[in-house]
């Protein structure tokens, strides 16, 4: 069975840096890209970026690109979103997904992190 | 970017009935690049439809996907109380790769 577990919820201030991670279980972890998806009251479902487990490869949005990092561990299946200085405007819930059936879909999903900056 | 927009915002129906919701494209795109996900409260997005018509592994066949072009739609036939969700549309292949529309809230009266 294919699973992403997430880590847990952070509460962090402005300025601090944060790594929270997605651990994926139950299929070839280097074969498949995962995404993150920022989730906000206000701006809904947004895909910030995604990695190739296979190579290191990440991609942004450009509404994200320069503000986070897509990194992955292969030898612990693991990948990873880390900001080096939030922003009270970072506050979300924050989710992975895989692209395991085809790429252009989120076909398993992490349990979400809620990230708060405060 | 491909913006989605989807209707009606919040749409209140009764248990057996019909739920139609709208995902309209901003430009065309491919019908093998829109899915669409259902979010209960506290959980994460579940895949239901891909490739606009294509039921994901396990999603009952009271769901259904159609449309091309620029418009698309979801229906729920014989609404069941555990459909009340937020639905979201969702494409592919535009920079941002990936985009959502803002969601349909069903609620089951």
């Amino acid at each position: 069975e294919v699973q992403l577990v997430q880590s847990g919820a952070e509460v962090k201030k402005p300025g601090e840096s944060l790594r929270i991670s997605c651990k994926g279980s139950g299929y070839i972890f280097s074969k498949y890209w995962i995404s993150w998806v920022r989730q906000t009251p206000g701006k809904g479902l947004e895909w910030m970026g995604r990695i190739d487990p296979s190579d290191s490869y990440a991609n942004y949005s450009p509404s994200f690109q320069g503000h986070v990092t897509i990194s992955v561990d292969r030898s612990i299946s693991t990948v990873y979103l880390q900001w080096s200085s939030l922003e009270a405007s970072d506050t979300a819930i924050f989710y992975c997904a895989t692209h395991y059936l085809l790429r252009g879909v989120f076909d398993y999903w992490g349990q979400g992190t809620l990230v708060t900056v405060s | 970017e491909i913006v989605l927009t989807q209707s009606p915002g919040t749409l209140s129906l009764s248990p057996g009935e019909r739920a139609t919701l709208s995902c309209r494209a901003s430009q065309r795109i491919s019908s093998i690049y829109l899915a669409w996900y259902q979010q209960k409260p506290g959980q994460a997005p579940r895949l239901l439809i891909y490739e606009a018509d294509t039921r994901a592994s396990g999603i009952p066949d009271r769901f259904s996907g159609s449309g091309s072009g620029t418009d698309f739609t979801l229906t729920i036939s014989r609404l069941e109380p555990e459909d009340c969700a937020v639905y979201y549309c969702q494409q592919y292949g535009s920079s941002p790769l990936y985009t959502f529309g803002q969601g349909t809230k069903l609620e089951i009266k």
